[in-house]
């Protein structure tokens, strides 16, 4: 399976702490994307890293990645209640004669931002 | 503001019944995909289309169908449905234009096979 896998599964932390979630991934990629999803709704796409990048910012969040070791995190700086959700890396290849890029996803982390 | 919308937010259906899932996008997207997501499981994806009347298989066909026969529309079918179909179904749409592209999601159908 070319999925990849988030590390923590789930995080609990207190409003004000940085959150900080894992990902890992089998293949070469073209760029890793991270999303967050509200509990029962559609995906939203946070931020994306292309292969020939380390660092990432985009307001409150930092995604690192680090090709080496097919790895990326994803930093939350000063967390929110309203951070609550899930977050999602999603690895891009290339696929089929027409080159749509497919999109796979890991299992997910839960965050928790308690009040 | 760029819209995927999704025929139902909830679904009850019977065993063996045909279902129709319909997707809709507002933003001349080439590439159209369904997922369903189930826990402990993530997201996998079923199928996705790259242009009209195209189609690939994604991770688990099987089960299910698709059409697209206009652009914007992007629908989904259960020939048959069974007990294991119940999931969570969502319907993402991405530009074939850029190099690097987001997938834009709809709010997602739940699906519950009875």
């Amino acid at each position: 399976s070319q999925q990849g896998e988030e590390d923590p599964q789930a995080l609990s932390i207190q409003e004000g702490e940085n959150a900080t979630m894992n990902c890992s991934y089998k293949t070469s990629i073209n760029n890793l994307q991270w999303y967050r999803q509200n509990s029962g709704r559609g995906l939203v796409h946070l931020i994306l890293i292309r292969s020939n990048e380390r660092e990432k910012h985009s307001g409150r969040l930092r995604v690192t990645l680090d090709t080496s070791k097919k790895s990326s995190s994803l930093l939350i700086t000063a967390s929110r209640a309203a951070d609550t959700a899930s977050y999602f890396c999603a690895t891009v290849f290339l696929r089929g004669t027409q080159g749509a890029q497919k999109l796979v996803f890991g299992q997910g982390t839960r965050l928790t931002i308690n009040p | 503001d760029v819209k995927v919308t999704q025929s139902s937010r909830y679904l009850v259906k019977r065993t063996g019944e045909k279902v129709f899932l319909e997707c809709v996008q507002d933003m001349d997207h080439e590439n159209m995909f369904w997922y369903r997501q189930d826990p402990g499981l993530g997201l996998r994806l079923i199928y996705f289309s790259y242009d009209v009347k195209m189609k690939e298989k994604g991770d688990i066909p099987e089960g299910y169908s698709v059409s697209r026969e206009k652009k914007e529309r992007f629908s989904l079918i259960l020939e048959s449905a069974s007990t294991n179909q119940t999931s969570m179904y969502l319907c993402a749409s991405t530009s074939a234009h850029r190099s690097y592209n987001e997938q834009f999601f709809g709010p997602g159908t739940r699906l519950t096979v009875l």
